[in-house]
């Protein structure tokens, strides 16, 4: 079973400042994808940034970057200069390459401060 | 391109009665997911669904839940004679083939049981 672990349930950050959430995951795949998504309080879930596991160069999408390190089973999220609307739940999913079921983690709550 | 859509947006339902929770993928997709969020949890995968067929439903408790994808409409998730630990937001997700990597999802319906 593949089971994903995000060990803050709460994280803050000041505006414009740079803040790094962590997942981890087990898994016996070798081919899979890893995703973040971000929940606001609309509670729409809105993909934030994708990364193949057979990639080795990190995924970045503007502002929010991954630091991909597949020996460890980790996958953070980096999140730069951040911003006002940026304050959400963030949860961290797996899907194996050759299924379509998305498992996710309990999530992060992110505060951002003026 | 309209997105998911999902209705209601919040259900209400007192112990033992239905509920029925409505999908419509988005245009041209035909694969539909449906997700439970428990309150502080992750998503959690129910069933995979594609026009008038299901591919899965491991996520599926083994009773009073059914879902259905027929050749016209939306997709149905139908909880019968709810009890309070049904109480979730119910999150409906499509994609265009079972292959692809992003699946979009709709804004949730919160099922409330008093």
């Amino acid at each position: 079973a593949q089971t994903v672990t995000q060990s803050q349930p709460e994280m803050s950050v000041q505006e414009a400042e740079t803040v790094t959430l962590s997942c981890t995951y087990d898994t016996s795949e070798s081919d899979y994808y890893l995703f973040w998504y971000k929940q606001p309080p609309s509670r729409q879930m809105i993909l934030v940034i994708r990364q193949e596991a057979y990639k080795q160069q990190n995924a970045t999408e503007n502002r929010f970057s991954v630091n991909f390190q597949k020996a460890a089973k980790s996958f953070s999220l980096k999140i730069s200069d951040s911003q006002l609307g940026d304050a959400a739940m963030y949860f961290c999913a797996y899907r194996v390459n050759s299924g379509y079921a998305l498992n996710f983690g309990k999530g992060t709550s992110l505060l951002v401060t003026p | 391109n309209a997105g998911v859509m999902q209705n209601p947006r919040h259900l209400v339902r007192r112990r033992g009665q239905e509920a029925r929770l409505r999908c419509s993928p988005m245009k041209g997709h035909s694969h539909v997911y449906w997700y439970r969020q428990l309150p502080e949890e992750g998503l959690k995968f129910m069933v995979y669904l594609q026009k008038e067929n299901i591919i899965d439903e491991s996520g599926m408790p083994k009773e009073r839940f059914s879902a259905e994808f027929p050749k016209e409409g939306p997709s149905i998730l139908r909880i019968q004679q709810v009890v309070r630990g049904d109480s979730a937001a119910y999150f409906c997700a499509s994609s265009q083939t079972s292959g692809s990597w992003e699946q979009y999802f709709g804004p949730g319906t919160r099922l409330t049981v008093t």
